[in-house]
C-alpha cells in the first residue's frame, strides 16, 4: 500500500492569492481529514470527509477555506485571500472507519508561506 | 472539551539513555483512544501506538513502552537506550471513540522535542 501523499510539498504565495493542496488517502481508507499545525504547535483539526460527505468543520476553518471530497477519493483545500497567518504546514490523513475508527495515517504535508 | 497536555517541551540526553515522554489528558469521555505519534525532522507524523480506554494493559515493543495508568490520567512513553534516530518531535493524542464520530477529531498536545546526542 502506497501512503498518504500530498501536493505540493511547499508552495509559496503572496498575501491575497488563493492557493489549492491536494491530498489523496490509501487507496481503501473511506475517512479523510485535514489539520494545521503552526510551528512549535501539535496539529489542529480542520474537517474531515467520510466518503464524499463533509461531516465536520471546525471553527478554525473560516469562510476563506473551503474543502472538497468530490468522488470520495481524493480532497482539495482551497484558501482564498491568504492572509500572512496562514502560513502553516497543512496535514491530511486517512483512515478505515468499521463501524469503530481505525487509526489516522499521514501524509507529508503541504507547507504554506504567504508573503 | 479534550485536552492533552505535553509538559516537557524539550528533553535532551545522551545516547543509550533511557527517556520518558509525559502525557496527561483531559476528557468527558468514558471511552476513548489514546495515540502516540512521531515527527521526524522531514515532518511526516508516524503512528506509533494507539491504546483504547477500556485496555489499561502495558505494552512494550522494542525498546519503546506505554504506561496508560486511567487512574491519573497519564499516558506515558518510555524509550530505552534511545538512538540517535529517534531525536524527532513526539506527540500524545486523544480521540472520542464511541458513535458515528468515532476517531473522527484527534486532539493533539503541544509536542515534546526529543533530542539524543551522540
Amino acid at each position: 500500500d502506497t501512503g498518504v501523499s500530498q501536493d505540493p510539498r511547499h508552495k509559496i504565495t503572496k498575501r491575497g492569492q488563493n492557493v489549492t493542496f491536494r491530498c489523496d488517502p490509501i487507496s481503501e481508507h473511506n475517512r479523510l481529514y485535514w489539520y494545521r499545525q503552526t510551528l512549535g504547535q501539535g496539529p489542529e483539526f480542520l474537517t474531515y470527509f467520510q466518503n464524499e460527505a463533509q461531516l465536520e468543520k471546525s471553527r478554525l476553518l473560516s469562510d476563506r477555506f473551503s474543502a472538497e471530497r468530490p468522488k470520495g477519493s481524493f480532497s482539495t483545500l482551497e484558501i482564498q485571500r491568504t492572509e500572512q497567518g496562514d502560513s502553516a504546514m497543512y496535514l491530511c490523513a486517512s483512515s478505515l472507519f468499521r463501524p469503530t475508527a481505525d487509526t489516522q495515517y499521514f501524509g507529508p504535508g503541504t507547507r504554506l508561506t504567504v508573503l | 472539551a479534550q485536552k492533552v497536555t505535553q509538559a516537557q517541551t524539550e528533553i535532551s540526553v545522551v545516547e543509550k539513555e533511557d527517556v520518558t515522554l509525559d502525557c496527561v489528558y483531559e476528557t468527558r469521555d468514558t471511552t476513548y483512544y489514546l495515540f502516540w505519534y512521531k515527527q521526524p525532522p522531514s515532518g511526516e507524523l508516524v503512528f506509533l501506538i494507539r491504546r483504547n480506554s477500556f485496555d489499561e494493559q502495558n505494552e512494550i515493543s522494542g525498546r519503546y513502552s506505554w504506561n496508560f495508568q486511567k487512574s491519573t490520567s497519564s499516558f506515558n512513553f518510555t524509550i530505552t537506550a534511545s538512538q540517535v534516530v529517534d531525536s524527532a518531535v513526539y506527540f500524545c493524542a486523544l480521540s472520542e471513540s464511541e458513535g458515528e464520530t468515532s476517531g473522527s477529531r484527534v486532539t493533539f498536545g503541544e509536542g515534546t522535542q526529543l533530542t539524543v546526542n551522540p
